[in-house]
């Protein structure tokens, strides 16, 4: 079954850092871009950053301004998401995901994971 | 890396047809025949309804269909049923970024 299963999630302090794991199981990890999205509350999806395949290639939304670090491992068939300088803004439901087709970067997302909460609070 | 626009709500009766709107510009949903949909019940991930603009992927009832013209993607839903009753959400392509839109809740009367 092919699976991704997001972990590192929690509570954290404003201008605390944590680090978000996605677990992938089922298909050949190392031939997909991967993506993390994130969803606030009651609010929309928001697309956070993207990595190719052989972590040659690296985007970020405009609005994380250098404070998240998108990595993989192919050999541990894993995804990671390194945040620094959390903001309460940052509150949100994190997800993993990965898209239709190997090679791609920006193909339609259709496996996603089960999501990781981080809540940043004093 | 604007949001796409979406209605914030539509509603319909079981068996009618709805349609949601997503509104970009010409750098995402009306340059390419990238055009994603996603529905997301309450607590659940996203769950992919339609990808490239038209295409549904295996599983996905034939109830949905998705459309573009211009700026503008459509998602319509027909024959409206309970289980229809969620967020949907679109997605483009552009050259650095998918943007997603704000969401659409639909109801089911």
């Amino acid at each position: 079954e092919v699976q991704l299963v997001e972990s590192g999630g929690g509570l954290v302090k404003p201008g605390g850092s944590l680090r978000l794991s996605c677990a992938a199981s089922g298909f050949t990890f190392s031939s997909y871009s991967m993506n993390w999205v994130r969803q606030a509350p009651g609010k929309g999806l928001e697309w956070v950053s993207s990595i190719s395949s052989s972590s040659s290639y690296i985007y970020y939304a405009d609005s994380l301004k250098g404070r998240f670090t998108i990595s993989r491992d192919n050999a541990k068939n894993s995804l990671y998401l390194q945040m620094n300088s959390l903001r309460a803004e940052d509150t949100a439901v994190y997800y993993c995901a990965r898209p239709r087709t190997a090679g791609t970067i920006f193909d339609a997302f259709d496996i996603w994971g089960q999501g990781t909460m981080v809540t940043v609070s004093s | 890396q604007s949001a796409l626009t979406q209605p914030a709500s539509v509603s319909g009766s079981p068996g009618q047809s709805i349609t949601i709107s997503c509104t970009g510009t010409s750098s995402d949903v009306g340059g390419y025949n990238y055009v994603s949909w996603y529905q997301q019940h309450p607590g659940k991930a996203p769950k992919l309804m339609i990808y490239d603009v038209s295409n549904r992927p295996s599983g996905v009832s034939n109830r949905f269909s998705g459309s573009k013209s211009g700026n503008t993607a459509s998602l319509t839903i027909s024959g409206l049923q309970a289980e229809d009753e969620a967020d949907y959400y679109c997605s483009s392509y552009t050259s650095s970024s998918p943007p997603f839109g704000g969401g659409t809740k639909l109801t089911v009367l």
